[in-house]
């Protein structure tokens, strides 16, 4: 079992839509970050967490660190919010991070 | 808005040979990163390095494998003897205290 798992793994949304990605976790953390990762590659930090919420922009991100959960939510979605969404798990402070799969997701004009 | 910066941003290497990816971390960050994402696949945790030295290393990072910040800006992946299955897509990143990671662009390596 993967240690981090996101969900959907794929998702198509209309242009305007309230979106939101999962990311489930099986270890203790000490931080988790949102990243996106562009069609051409580049990865760009969104949100580092260790708990309650944070919003910039249209962006949302909360976790629940009982429940080993947090969720990405996109409002007001746009075609130039479709990437890679991906999660990513701080097991020790400043050191080693595991990556979910990532959540592929395309905004439809 | 501070860049890391990555060098070069594709590689093409014969099998066997040695290659050096170069980074330029934020100049006030004090935590460096290696990372990779095979084609197609989710990205891997290589090394850390902090205060001149590798912090935590993954099971990846063998003895083919080697960090370097030789003159305090510079922050070098060494892969000796490259194999097929090291073409990936190369990350660097940099953290300060307290906050997120910044990002290179990457380095494309390709062993032929």
């Amino acid at each position: 079992k993967n240690e981090v798992e996101q969900s959907p793994q794929n998702l198509t949304a209309q242009e305007g839509e309230f979106i939101t990605i999962n990311c489930s976790y099986s270890v203790g953390i000490s931080a988790l970050h949102w990243l996106q990762q562009h069609p051409g590659g580049g990865i760009v930090s969104l949100f580092m967490l260790s708990s309650g919420k944070k919003k910039h922009g249209r962006l949302i991100a909360t976790i629940n660190i009982q429940e080993k959960h947090s969720s990405l939510h996109i409002t007001a979605s746009h075609p130039r919010d479709s990437a890679v969404y991906i999660c990513a798990v701080e097991k020790t402070s400043y050191d080693k991070v595991i990556f979910g799969p990532g959540t592929s997701l395309s905004v439809i004009p | 808005e501070p860049e890391v910066t990555q060098t070069p941003s594709h590689q093409v290497t014969q099998m066997g040979q040695e290659v050096i990816l170069r980074c330029v971390p934020i100049s006030n960050h004090l935590y460096f990163y290696w990372y990779r994402q095979i084609l197609g696949q989710k990205v891997e945790f290589l090394v850390s390095f902090y205060n001149n030295e590798i912090s935590e290393k993954s099971e990846i990072f063998d003895d083919q494998f080697s960090v370097e910040r030789p003159d305090g800006s510079n922050f070098t992946l060494k892969i000796r003897s490259t194999k097929l299955e090291d073409s990936a897509m190369y990350f660097c990143a940099s953290r300060g205290t307290g906050v997120g990671y910044t990002f290179g662009s990457g380095t494309r390596l390709t062993v032929v």
